[in-house]
């Protein structure tokens, strides 16, 4: 069964405390894995989608990397307004359609 | 940059109300979805539509249907609304192609009473 599994489920840092955050997944074969932030009560934004094992992208302080077992969302000198839930979606293929599962996310707080 | 619209923000409905939740995206994208989101769990899908006329069900699409009658818009149906469907409901597009990332609007919270 095609999953998705992120760590932790919360986490907090002091601006400027460095950390990454991890999403584990079993699919047949990876097309995408894709990161996204979301704020409160706000819908998903985009970040990144990643293809291949080895493959990283970076925006701002974020940089995502991928593995062939997981990825990591590593943060380098956080800031308060990175406090926000990071969700993980894996692009899987069901009844010959294409769609994303998502993890539950990881709860990032970053304090002054 | 892609916009995705949806019709409330929030939303207090009774016990076996008839519900409409509308989608709406400006950016000619042939694909749309609806998901639900509720903590713990993740989204999940519901339906979504490649085309006009055209849907097909997701994971939990049970009590819930469909329309899209233009490529814009696309709407969720609650036929009798229930408390077990107060959830954060989020709509999505996509163009058509290879590159698979999703766009989501804002989110309705429904809250059913």
């Amino acid at each position: 069964e095609d999953q998705v599994t992120q760590s932790p489920e919360a986490l907090r840092l002091q601006e400027g405390e460095s950390s990454s955050l991890n999403c584990s997944y079993t699919v047949s074969g990876l097309r995408g894995l894709f990161w996204y932030r979301q704020d409160p009560g706000k819908g998903p934004e985009f970040l990144f989608t990643l293809y291949s094992a080895g493959e990283e992208k970076e925006k701002e302080r974020l940089k995502a990397t991928l593995t062939k077992k997981e990825s990591f969302l590593h943060i380098t000198a956080p800031k308060p307004e990175d406090s926000a839930t990071y969700l993980c979606a894996v692009q899987a293929v069901d009844g010959g359609y294409n769609k994303l599962i998502f993890g539950a996310g990881t709860r990032l707080a970053v304090h002054p | 940059d892609v916009k995705v619209t949806q019709s409330s923000r929030y939303l207090v409905k009774r016990t076996g109300e008839k519900v409409f939740l509308e989608c709406v995206q400006d950016m000619d994208h042939e694909n749309m979805f609806w998901y639900r989101q509720d903590p713990g769990l993740g989204l999940r899908l519901i339906y979504f539509s490649y085309d006009v006329k055209m849907k097909e069900k997701g994971d939990i699409p049970e009590g819930y249907s469909v329309s899209r009658e233009k490529k814009e818009r696309f709407s969720l149906i609650l036929e009798s609304a229930s408390t077990n469907q107060t959830s954060m409901y989020l709509c999505a597009s996509r163009e058509q192609g290879p590159r698979y990332e999703q766009y989501f609007g804002p989110g309705t919270r429904l809250t059913v009473t």
